[in-house]
């Protein structure tokens, strides 16, 4: 069984297009989260959701719009990309603000390379 | 600018040997510490996480928090190949809830 799952895997695409990125988990969590990992590794949170609500926005620019049509769910939608956009994206969920450890489990990365 | 420091190394080990992986921290009211491992071209994974000052074992990973000192490491005892990895140090700066902020990661390397 899947903890956090994302779509796709992978996603090459053009300077300009517009793509998504889904993900959902399976774990029951209220809060889910879309990290950035850049070519050098470092990884940066960019948003987070608490029960399909806003609790985290970074600065982002704001061609990146996250949506979350329910607490499973948090998609990541990119206008206009540019080359810069080109990273691996994580997406994490972590139980808070229920009881337990508040530790955040990471889905399998979105791998975007922009042309 | 709340901050994780790690070098990046690589830390390179002999199989069996004891890897000490260390990480600081600059704020002060952080209140819990993550190590999370990843594989090259994988996700993260949690490993281990604390609270409290002190140690925490967990089979052979240990993890150290000095909050006095803003110092966090975790130590593996009979490294294993299977141990090469690059290690996160995580740190949830304020409450439970708030995203982590990540060091840049060691690597460590664990030859046979």
């Amino acid at each position: 069984d899947t903890a956090v799952s994302q779509t796709p895997k992978y996603l090459v695409t053009q300077m300009g297009n517009d793509k998504s990125i889904k993900c959902e988990q399976n774990l029951g969590h209220d809060t889910m989260y879309w990290y950035k990992q850049d070519s050098k590794k470092f990884l940066k949170i960019m948003f987070s959701y608490n029960n399909k609500e806003l609790i985290i926005n970074e600065t982002v620019p704001n061609r990146f719009s996250p949506k979350s049509p329910d607490k499973a769910h948090l998609n990541l939608h990119i206008n206009s990309l540019e080359l810069g956009d080109s990273a691996v994206y994580f997406c994490a969920s972590s139980p808070y603000p229920s009881g337990g450890p508040d530790t955040q489990y990471f889905g399998p990365g979105t791998r975007l390379t922009v042309l | 600018q709340k901050e994780v420091e790690q070098n990046s190394g690589p830390l390179s080990v002999p199989e069996g040997a004891i890897a000490s992986l260390n990480c600081t921290y600059s704020d002060r009211g952080s209140q819990s510490f993550f190590w999370y491992r990843q594989y090259s071209g994988k996700s993260p994974e949690l490993i281990m996480f604390i609270y409290s000052n002190g140690d925490k074992e967990d089979g052979r990973f240990t993890a150290q928090l000095n909050k006095a000192s803003q110092y966090v490491s975790l130590l593996i005892r009979d490294s294993q190949p299977s141990d090469s990895a690059t290690y996160l140090c995580a740190v949830n700066p304020d409450q439970a809830g708030t995203a982590l902020i990540f060091g840049k990661g060691t690597t460590l390397s664990v030859s046979s």
